[in-house]
């Protein structure tokens, strides 16, 4: 199984700050490498497919970049509704595994 | 608008059978993937499988010989039978569309989920 590292497991930050999330696959998964938002009691929400590629309806504060074993989320200026847990997640083969998660506090 | 519903008993005694059902609205079940994915009290989360409309499935080699998925194109709905259930297996279950494109493959969106305890 391809094991995916999150790191930092959570973080504090202010409003306004730039964030970045870093996830590491532990054998290259090309960008086969989504991100998910999950908040308390809702479902996760897809941010970005592709490694890269943003979701629609995703406000372009989100990005994601990578590829081969090491990526990364940034969200360029934080917002208060951005505060929850991302997770990532690879498709590049299966079993399909999920990164720990990052709790995105506010500080 | 594409919604997901999970349903099913909130409680399973060991060594039964979980059974969940998921409901989708806003599209037809018949032209996409479907998948399950759980995940367990303050832990991460951990892809079950998926079920094609057509019947296909693709399981976890950690859970292929315990799960299994079924579908009914009638009500819009799939479902997840999980035999043999122990504690490890309480955790919330999310159903979630799985989709394609550009030789890359996502789940959007995803059921709220619903949680499901094993304890006797």
């Amino acid at each position: 199984d391809i094991q995916m590292t999150q790191s930092p497991s959570s973080l504090s930050a202010s409003v306004g700050d730039r964030v970045t999330i870093t996830c590491r696959a532990s054998q290259s998964i090309s960008s086969y490498l989504n991100w998910y938002q999950q908040k308390p009691e809702k479902a996760p929400k897809l941010l970005i497919f592709g490694a890269s590629s943003l979701q629609g309806e995703v406000p372009s504060r989100f990005s994601g970049s990578g590829s081969g074993t090491d990526f990364t989320l940034t969200i360029s200026s934080l917002q208060p509704e951005d505060f929850a847990t991302y997770y990532c997640q690879q498709t590049f083969s299966i079993p399909l595994t999920f990164g720990g998660g990052t709790k995105v506090e506010i500080k | 608008q594409v919604q997901l519903q999970e349903s099913g008993p909130g409680l399973v005694k060991p060594p039964e059978t979980l059974s969940l059902t998921c409901t989708v609205s806003g599209a037809s079940i018949s032209s996409y993937y479907w998948s399950w994915i759980r995940q367990p009290p303050g832990k991460g989360l951990e892809w079950i499988g998926y079920i094609s409309y057509t019947g296909s499935t693709k399981y976890n080699p950690s859970l292929q010989s315990r799960v299994s998925f079924s579908i009914d194109t009638s009500k819009n709905q799939f479902s997840l039978k999980l035999t043999s259930v122990t504690a490890a297996d309480t955790a919330v279950y999310h159903c979630a569309r799985r989709q394609f494109g550009s030789g890359r493959e996502w789940f959007d969106p995803w059921g709220q989920g619903t949680p499901v305890t094993v304890s006797s």
